[in-house]
């Protein structure tokens, strides 16, 4: 069965650390997509990045990077240099390949709450 | 400008009223979502359609009811069956298709429903 664990239900760093949110997923297919977004406090989700399961490159966007590990079935991602924008619950979600069964959901994570204090 | 409208921002309902929730979006998309927010939690599937004329029940249907009669447009209908609608509803579209899994969704900024 697919699954997405994020195990830190709240982060809490002062301006300027560096934050690294977990991402753990299980799922038996050999071709699948990771997923990674931010919900404001406004409530908008906003996409942050896609990747999928034979690309293992880490990536990297200005303060933001992820690292895809798949012996360890998760894609966690890093904030350098936070700062207080980046306060948001940030979501991460799994999607299988499709299938004739196959549904096209997307399978998310509980979300984490990140907040930067100034 | 390219994405996804909802309407309203905020809806305050009466116990026992059916209520309708806007979702337009304008990115050409094939697929589009209705999922429900509580305070604190992660997202939940209620409804979902692949193409115009069809659409499947998620994980949270019950009470609810849609329709997708144009591609651009994906209304929820929130009913008096819905025992406790109160929650945050976000509408999402992706391109959809047989490389749907792929596809990243794109969310409309929310309908924030309340019941009195």
């Amino acid at each position: 069965a697919q699954k997405v664990t994020q195990a830190q239900t709240e982060i809490s760093v002062v301006e300027k650390e560096d934050v690294t949110l977990d991402c753990v997923y299980e799922t038996r297919d050999t071709t699948y997509y990771l997923f990674w977004y931010k919900q404001p406090p406004s409530g908008e989700l906003v996409f942050l990045i896609r990747r999928n399961s034979f690309d293992e490159q880490n990536e990297i966007s200005g303060r933001y990077s992820w690292n895809f590990q798949k012996s360890t079935s998760s894609f966690n991602f890093t904030i350098t240099a936070s700062q207080v924008v980046d306060s948001a619950v940030y979501f991460c979600a799994l999607s299988e390949a499709p299938s004739e069964d196959s549904n096209y959901q997307l399978i998310w994570g509980a979300g984490t709450k990140l907040i930067i204090k100034p | 400008d390219g994405g996804i409208t909802q309407s309203p921002k905020y809806l305050f309902r009466k116990e026992g009223q059916n209520v309708t929730l806007s979702c337009e979006q304008n990115l050409n998309h094939d697929a589009m979502y209705w999922y429900r927010q509580d305070p604190g939690q992660g997202l939940r599937l209620i409804y979902y359609s692949q193409i115009v004329n069809d659409f499947q029940k998620g994980d949270i249907a019950e009470g609810y009811s849609v329709s997708r009669e144009k591609k651009e447009s994906f209304p929820l209908t929130v009913t008096s069956a819905q025992k406790n609608p109160t929650a945050f509803y976000l509408c999402a579209s992706s391109i959809g298709g047989l490389a749907g899994g792929s596809n990243e969704q794109f969310f409309g900024p929310g309908t924030r429903l309340t019941v009195l």
